[in-house]
């Protein structure tokens, strides 16, 4: 199967200090990625829509500012964390559909990056 | 928007059959069903398109109901290894196919021996 990849798995950093998140699908181009946040025992939320050479989609909430999303080539999304605050620790991950499965509609996600501003 | 999933939780003990389900308030275009174990990325389980359709892997299968837009997913004769939050995914017929997932909250199964 298609295979999406995370890194880091896991991060902590200071309060106020910018984190970037990779995402990148290994064996096959993704031109749409998906960024979702995952706090403790609650669902994913989704949070941006990354598309290839064009400003990502954010979601109703989603400050735009503060979650940098580049989404430069057709393996990788990158998700920057600007100013971190503790508010933002959290489980993000990240998704993208596979041209070979677009009939199935099934997502990939990556492992997910754990994030833990002190 | 969300979709919501019943029950919150459930406890089995192994053999034992559960079932989930995810009800919408917009009408659906897909309906997908994901297993997530503690501390990992989701499992993609099966992904249900058409009104009607059911399908089942081994001993999970699942059904959608369009008109009604709700689906159900069977966990029949529970394993240990089922243990998990079971999130169902829908897509919305205003943004059919683009992969755009939005999910429930969660079903937590515990499957005891």
């Amino acid at each position: 199967g298609a295979v999406v990849s995370q890194h880091p798995s896991w991060v902590i950093c200071k309060s106020g200090t910018s984190v970037k998140i990779e995402c990148r699908s290994l064996d096959f181009q993704a031109t749409t990625m998906f960024w979702y946040r995952q706090f403790p025992k609650q669902s994913l939320m989704l949070m941006a829509t990354s598309n290839e050479g064009s400003k990502a989609t954010y979601e109703q909430g989603v400050e735009k500012d503060k979650f940098l999303i580049n989404h430069a080539s057709l393996t990788l999304s990158t998700l920057t964390v600007t100013s971190a605050h503790p508010e933002d620790s959290s489980f993000y991950i990240c998704s993208a559909t596979h041209p070979r499965y677009a009939n199935t509609g099934e997502l990939f996600f990556g492992e997910g990056s754990r994030l833990t501003v002190l | 928007q969300q979709p919501v999933q019943s029950p919150q939780a459930v406890i089995l003990r192994e053999g034992e059959d559960a079932v989930i389900n995810c009800s919408s308030s917009k009408a659906l275009y897909s309906v997908h069903w994901y297993r997530q174990k503690h501390g990992e990325a989701p499992v993609f389980l099966m992904i249900l398109l058409k009104g009607g359709e059911q399908k089942g892997h081994e001993k999970i299968s699942a059904s959608f109901n369009e008109k009604k837009q709700q689906s159900s997913l069977y966990l029949t004769a529970s394993q240990l290894s089922y243990s998990g939050t079971y999130f169902c995914g829908t897509e919305f017929k205003y943004t059919s196919n683009t992969g755009k997932l939005i999910f429930g909250q969660g079903t937590t199964l515990q499957v005891k021996p």
